[in-house]
């Protein structure tokens, strides 16, 4: 597997709520609570948002959540707002001293 | 506070080797214990995460660029290199590092603004 499985578009208005998957396998996102995501817009650095499968960074508004079942990972954001649209990446520490990232979805709002 | 900054040519050709380094100011890798990582991003595409080293100087590659990387510490500057050899298009991407700080910190927390290299004849 070169990648974890992010669907490659997701969309939503103004304050819905959008969830992103990242599937993996046991032997990663299903093997280690290692998930992190990341938010990047056009052009700029990844920001990392998620850490540990759901911890939020300070200064990572509470909209931004985000769990684990088996070897799905889900970050889930609430009230959307313009500026989150951008794209999203998840990272699973897969073992073995590797990490692994997901494909990448592209939220539009 | 700690910043990464990659430098390196723009531009490689088929073939040649790909070299950048990733100055580390405001904090030292060798005294720091975290873990100090390139990333690559191809245009219009994910990431993908090229290997790390320590501050000791253990390094860990993603076995499908093994065979043509080489990751180093500075000799004497807070900086570590990248070199990957035999480069072709596939290549061209855009090279970040970032730290990570396992053990406890399982992420990567601080990223350099990444540099552009694109290989070409």
């Amino acid at each position: 597997q070169s990648a974890l499985t992010q669907p490659r578009s997701v969309s939503g208005s103004p304050g819905q709520s959008v969830t992103i998957s990242c599937t993996g396998t046991s032997s990663d996102v299903g093997g280690f609570n290692y998930v992190s995501w990341y938010q990047q817009y056009p052009g700029e650095v990844p920001k990392l948002i998620i850490f540990d499968v759901s911890q939020r960074p300070s200064g990572v508004p509470h909209r931004f959540s985000a769990s684990k079942s088996w070897k799905t990972a889900s970050l889930t954001i609430s009230g959307l707002q313009a500026d989150d649209e951008a794209d999203y990446y998840c990272c699973s520490y897969v073992g073995r001293d590797m990490w692994m990232f997901g494909g990448g979805t592209k939220l539009t709002v | 506070q700690v910043q990464l900054q990659e430098s390196g040519p723009g531009l490689v050709k088929p073939s040649q080797t790909l070299s950048l380094t990733c100055s580390v100011s405001g904090g030292s890798i060798s005294t720091d214990g975290y873990y100090w990582n390139w990333i690559r991003q191809h245009p219009g595409k994910g990431l993908e995460w090229i290997g790390y080293i320590t501050s000791s100087g253990s390094t860990f590659y993603n076995p499908s660029l093994k065979s043509r990387l080489i990751i180093s510490l500075g000799t004497s500057e807070n900086y570590f290199s990248l070199r990957l050899s035999s480069v072709t298009a596939a290549d061209t991407a855009v090279y970040y590092c970032a730290r990570d700080g396992r053990p406890i910190d399982w992420y990567f927390d601080l990223w350099g603004r990444g540099t552009l290299v694109s290989v070409s004849s």
